[in-house]
């Protein structure tokens, strides 16, 4: 069955650092989305992303964000200057035109030191 | 602000019974609705999508929307010990498919 997929599924940096967090969506889907969820916590939006440019984006989607669809298949969260309150879970999804299902990658646990 | 609320439990049903896990939505204009199973630590996982007023069933799940009371329910039947975990619950509007709201979720354990 297919399924998005997420690497790495634990990161750990430094403070100040520059982190990418990877995804590969369903290959029929079309629209992309981040998630985070820091621990605890309830699940939070942060950027969607059609048609190769950002449809939508939170408050806490800010300069310090950056999404790329770099070919075909990837889909990559750029997070920048990381700060301690950065550390969460991160989770990628993606749906078909035609349906709201959205399914979810297993998640990169991002934790800042 | 458009809202999906939940209470965090936890709820604690007994082996076999039938769970009962509720959502009510602030949004008149959210017209989809999902519904995931989160174990601790890992990602959601979808287990059913309602789309318009009424039940929609598949297997053990219940699915209930009243759009009129704007609440949304899930129904598990002869409740498991592994059906224990998170629930969310999740809106999009149909004006806009950018964005899911999420509930914080009810926790759910199930005690053989």
């Amino acid at each position: 069955e297919p399924e998005v997929t997420q690497t790495p599924s634990h990161q750990v940096t430094q403070m100040g650092q520059e982190v990418i967090l990877r995804c590969v969506p369903i290959s029929n889907h079309l629209y992309f989305y981040w998630y985070r969820q820091i621990l605890g916590q309830k699940v939070e939006f942060l950027v969607s992303f059609y048609n190769n440019e950002i449809s939508e984006k939170s408050e806490i989607f800010d300069d310090q964000f950056s999404v790329e669809r770099p070919d075909g298949s990837n889909f990559t969260l750029k997070i920048r200057s990381t700060k301690l309150e950065d550390s969460a879970m991160y989770f990628c999804a993606s749906r078909p035109t035609g349906t709201g299902e959205a399914f979810f990658g297993q998640g990169t646990r991002l934790t800042v030191v | 602000q458009k809202e999906v609320e939940q209470n965090s439990g936890p709820l604690s049903v007994p082996e076999g019974a039938i769970a009962s896990l509720n959502c009510t939505y602030s949004d008149r204009g959210s017209q989809s609705f999902f519904w995931y199973r989160q174990y601790s630590g890992k990602s959601p996982e979808l287990i059913m999508s309602i789309y318009s007023n009424g039940d929609k069933e598949d297997g053990r799940f219940t699915a209930q929307l009243n759009k009129a009371s704007q609440y949304v329910s899930l129904l598990i039947r002869d409740s498991q010990p592994s059906d224990s975990a998170t629930y969310l619950c999740a809106g999009l509007p149909s004006y806009n498919f950018n964005k899911f709201y999420f509930g914080s979720g009810t926790k759910l354990n199930v005690k053989p």
